[in-house]
């Protein structure tokens, strides 16, 4: 089975902080992506990563950035956390184009 | 632009009875429609669709595609509580990398 495991369940930060979301995944998927999930809204792709180190917008890149230097793991970083950053963070993979998502159990983050 | 739309957005049913989830979309070159379950945590994928007409089945579970009409359904037989969550629909068109996910059918089911 395909483990995606994303490293905290909930986060608290207070506004204009440094965020990380990291996010691993042990089946060697090459495609990794990163959403957020909103109430009426559904989910929004940040960014996807096809390999180490190469990455793509999504449909809502402002205000994050996105790391690759391993295969195994795709981090999230709000460089200046703001309120409406306050949400539910996704992290998926996928073996290849013809494969489903496989999602990690979400981080709940809050900015105060 | 393209768009998927579920429906209904919540449904309260009683164990033991049939449910029928909606998910229409406007995707431009479509590839396939997908289903996943959402209990409080990772959504859990349930199906792939890529073909009109061919019913994927699990358990009490089954989808069909209408690439005509573009809506897929999703059926539940003998609910239980344990069918009670969050249910995506996602389009995957066949070019770039995007998956175009609706905003969900939140099922409750009561003892």
């Amino acid at each position: 089975d395909v483990k995606v495991t994303q490293s905290s369940r909930y986060l608290v930060k207070r506004t204009g902080e440094k965020v990380f979301l990291e996010c691993v995944q042990d089946m060697d998927h090459e495609n990794m992506f990163w959403y957020r999930q909103d109430p009426g809204l559904g989910l929004r792709l940040i960014y996807f990563s096809y390999d180490v180190k190469m990455k793509e917008k999504g449909d809502i890149p402002e205000g994050y950035s996105v790391s690759r230097e391993k295969k195994e793991r795709f981090s999230l970083i709000l460089e200046s956390a703001s309120t409406n950053q306050t949400s539910m963070y996704l992290c998926a993979s996928r073996a290849d184009i013809n494969s489903p998502l496989h999602f990690g159990n979400g981080t709940r983050l809050t900015v105060t | 632009e393209d768009k998927v739309v579920q429906s209904p957005l919540s449904l309260v049913v009683h164990e033991g009875d049939t449910v029928t989830l909606n998910c229409s979309y406007e995707v431009t070159n479509f590839r396939s429609l997908l289903w996943y379950k959402q209990e409080k945590k990772a959504p859990t994928f349930l199906f792939m669709l890529t073909s009109s007409g061919i019913e994927k089945k699990s358990g009490r579970l089954s989808s069909i595609l209408d690439k005509k009409e573009l809506f897929s359904i999703l059926n539940i037989t003998a609910t239980q509580t344990g069918d009670s969550a969050v249910y995506l629909c996602a389009v995957r068109p066949n070019t770039g990398n995007q998956f175009y996910f609706g905003t969900g059918t939140s099922l409750t089911v009561i003892p």
